[in-house]
């Protein structure tokens, strides 16, 4: 069975510090997705990233970057330079090997990161 | 992107009604899923709906009490049966546009 562990259920950092998000998962697909979304206070889930199993290298996007280690069946997410505006609460999850459009995720229990004005 | 629109966005229910949730997608999709999050939680993938087909339900929800409709490309909806308070969660539908999955805004429901 598919599992993703987080293990941080709070994290509060100041302002334009930087803040690392962890997220651990379990399965026995050799072949699976990662992602990460953001449920800012508002609710709605807003995509962030999707990673292959086979794609282990890191990605950055402005201030968010992803470091995917496959040893350590960790994807975890950093956001360099925090603003107010990521106060939200992250969820990592795992999709087993499917067709686009297929794919059903586990998430993990999320990480509720408040940045300190 | 998917536009994905729910509805209702919220409503509060009597205890042993039910209440239909609709799920409504810009663009055709072969899936649909549904998922539920409960106050403070993750969320939980209650089925996988394909058109033409019965839903697909996961461990620990059932059809009886979950009934899904999948009629076109575009349009799900979910119905919470017999409602208790246990069902106070928020319902989200969700589709995938390429490589990226979707949700809607999500449906807010509390059971009296």
């Amino acid at each position: 069975a598919q599992k993703v562990t987080q293990a941080q259920t709070e994290i509060s950092v100041v302002e334009k510090e930087d803040v690392t998000l962890d997220c651990v998962y379990e399965t026995r697909d050799t072949t699976y997705y990662l992602f990460w979304y953001k449920q800012p206070p508002s609710g709605e889930l807003v995509f962030l990233i999707r990673r292959n199993s086979f794609d282990e290298q890191n990605e950055i996007s402005g201030r968010y970057s992803w470091n995917f280690q496959k040893s350590t069946s960790s994807f975890n997410f950093t956001i360099t330079a925090s603003q107010v505006v990521d106060s939200a609460v992250y969820f990592c999850a795992l999709s087993e090997d499917a067709p686009f459009g297929n794919e059903k995720l586990t998430f993990g229990t999320g990480t509720r990161l408040t940045i300190i004005p | 992107s998917a536009v994905i629109s729910q509805k209702p966005s919220r409503d509060i229910c009597q205890r042993g009604t039910s209440l239909t949730i609709q799920c409504q997608v810009d663009s055709q999709v072969t899936m649909m899923f549904w998922y539920r999050q409960q106050p403070g939680q993750s969320l939980t993938l209650i089925a996988t709906a394909n058109q033409g087909s019965e839903a697909t339900y996961e461990s620990g929800f059932v059809i009886d009490k979950f009934p899904i409709s999948r009629p076109n490309l575009t349009f799900s909806t979910l119905t919470v049966s017999n409602m208790s308070p246990e069902d106070s969660s928020i319902y989200l539908c969700s589709v995938a546009n390429g490589a990226k999955l979707f949700f809607g805004s999500g449906t807010q429901l509390s059971v009296l």
